[in-house]
């Protein structure tokens, strides 16, 4: 059985730095296309960044430049750093393999002082 | 970057009615296109894959269709169970979410 499970979310400073992790089982992340996709309260799906099979990354225009993602084969783990996080970064962060449909519960990331 | 299109932005129906949502893409993704139903509080559920394959387990009362740049989605029976906010989502180049459709019981 495929799962999912973020962790890592929690309450940080405009300007901080976060970093989330993704533990998936039922399948290999290094043989996926792994994203994160993040839903800010009351609004709708923002894709982040994805992390393809051969190791290739993309990000979102709003989030390049500031967010990382990157995997540990080893631990069979993906992660998103986050770096300059801004107020407009709050939102419930999700790790999800998109082609497949499986989506973890998500992690809440609250940017404020 | 691809763009998607909704329409509506919500709708409000009867049991029973027949729904239809629309998925504009802003350039060809033949029929890379997933629908995703998400009800409040929860992680989004895949409904519909290639544009129109119903995924496993889904009702049957779903539907997908369309390629190229035009897509729709359709529920033949609205339940009260539908309740929620559908998405179309792209995967030809990265992913994009369209910006969704809230779905009500009138």
């Amino acid at each position: 059985e495929v799962q999912l499970v973020e962790t890592g979310g929690g309450l940080i400073q405009p300007g901080g730095s976060l970093r989330l992790s993704c533990a998936a089982s039922g399948f290999t992340v290094r043989s996926d296309y792994m994203s994160w996709v993040r839903q800010a309260p009351g609004k709708g799906l923002e894709w982040v960044s994805v992390i393809y099979d051969d190791g290739a990354t993309y990000y979102a225009d709003s989030v390049r430049g500031r967010f990382t993602i990157s995997r540990d084969n080893s631990k069979n783990t993906v992660y998103l750093q986050m770096t300059s996080v801004r107020a407009e970064d709050t939102a419930v962060y999700y790790c999800a393999r998109l082609l497949n449909g499986d989506w973890g519960q998500g992690t809440l990331v609250i940017v404020s002082s | 970057d691809i763009q998607l299109t909704q329409s509506p932005s919500s709708l409000s129906a009867s049991v029973g009615d027949r729904v239809t949502i629309t998925c504009q893409a802003s350039q060809d993704i033949t029929n890379y296109l997933n629908w995703y139903q998400q009800k409040a509080g929860k992680a989004p559920k895949l409904l519909i894959y290639d544009a129109s394959k119903l995924d496993t387990g889904v009702p049957s009362r779903f539907s997908g269709s369309g390629s190229g740049t035009h897509f729709t989605f359709t529920i033949s029976s609205l339940q009260p169970e539908d309740i929620a906010t559908y998405y179309c989502q792209q995967y030809d180049i990265q992913f994009t979410f369209g910006p969704g459709t809230k779905v009500e019981i009138k």
